[in-house]
């Protein structure tokens, strides 16, 4: 069975930064890109980042709204993604769901999110 | 830039009835592939989104066969035949050909 849990978010004040982490299990995650897609309280989604497999050298991409602020790393030995937000601001108070990406380009599966909250 | 416009909230259906949502894209999506990679989430209140449609008309496993979609270029539907409780929630179109773009969402309600 495809697991995905996110864990990191909390309170962070603006300005500060924070590392989220996606463990998963029950697939062979060196084959798949994994992606953050993020959804402020209230509104739609917003793809953040995605890295690809060792096949493709690891390229990682990111939304053109982050991309500055934003690193998204994996480590396939312990099948988990990462995502390291700097400079955070208010508007970036959200859920980040960490998403696998099949190879079809669909996201097949989610994680049940982490909050993210920016106030001081 | 993409942008993939969806209606705020559908036209209010009955259950039992039919319910269509649309989503229109600012570009083609049709890939340098030949593949148009559109896709339909559901996320259901308070839960994470859930693949419903890929490549446009394709329904993902476990999915019931009254969700289908349909479109080309630019112009695309989803339709849930027979409404059922359990559909409500909000629809977002996404497209993967250009810069992974979802929709803002089509609330379902129920008259």
């Amino acid at each position: 069975e495809v697991q995905i849990l996110e864990t990191g978010g909390g309170l962070v004040k603006p300005g500060g930064s924070l590392r989220l982490s996606c463990a998963t299990s029950g697939f062979n995650f060196n084959d798949y890109f994994m992606n953050w897609v993020r959804q402020a309280p209230g509104k739609g989604l917003e793809w953040v980042a995605q890295i690809r497999n060792k096949n493709y050298n690891y390229a990682t991409y990111y939304a053109e709204s982050l991309e500055g602020r934003v690193t998204i790393s994996r480590d396939d030995s312990k099948s988990s993604v990462y995502l390291q937000v700097s400079s955070l601001r208010a508007e970036d108070t959200a859920i980040y769901y960490c998403t696998r990406l099949a190879p079809y380009w669909y996201f097949d599966f989610w994680g049940p999110g982490t909050m993210v909250t920016v106030s001081s | 830039d993409v942008v993939l416009t969806q209606t705020l909230v559908a036209q209010p259906v009955r259950l039992g009835d039919q319910a269509s949502i649309s989503c229109r894209s600012s570009q083609s999506l049709v890939h340098s592939d030949g593949h148009t990679y559109l896709e339909w989430y559901l996320q259901k209140p308070g839960q994470s989104p859930q693949l419903l449609i890929y490549e446009v008309s394709n329904r993902f496993s476990g999915v019931p066969d009254r969700f289908s979609g349909s479109g080309s270029g630019s112009d695309f539907t989803l339709k849930i035949s027979r409404v059922e409780p359990e559909d409500l929630g909000v629809y977002y179109c996404f497209e993967g050909t250009h810069e992974l773009t979802f929709g803002s969402g089509t609330k379902l309600e129920i008259k």
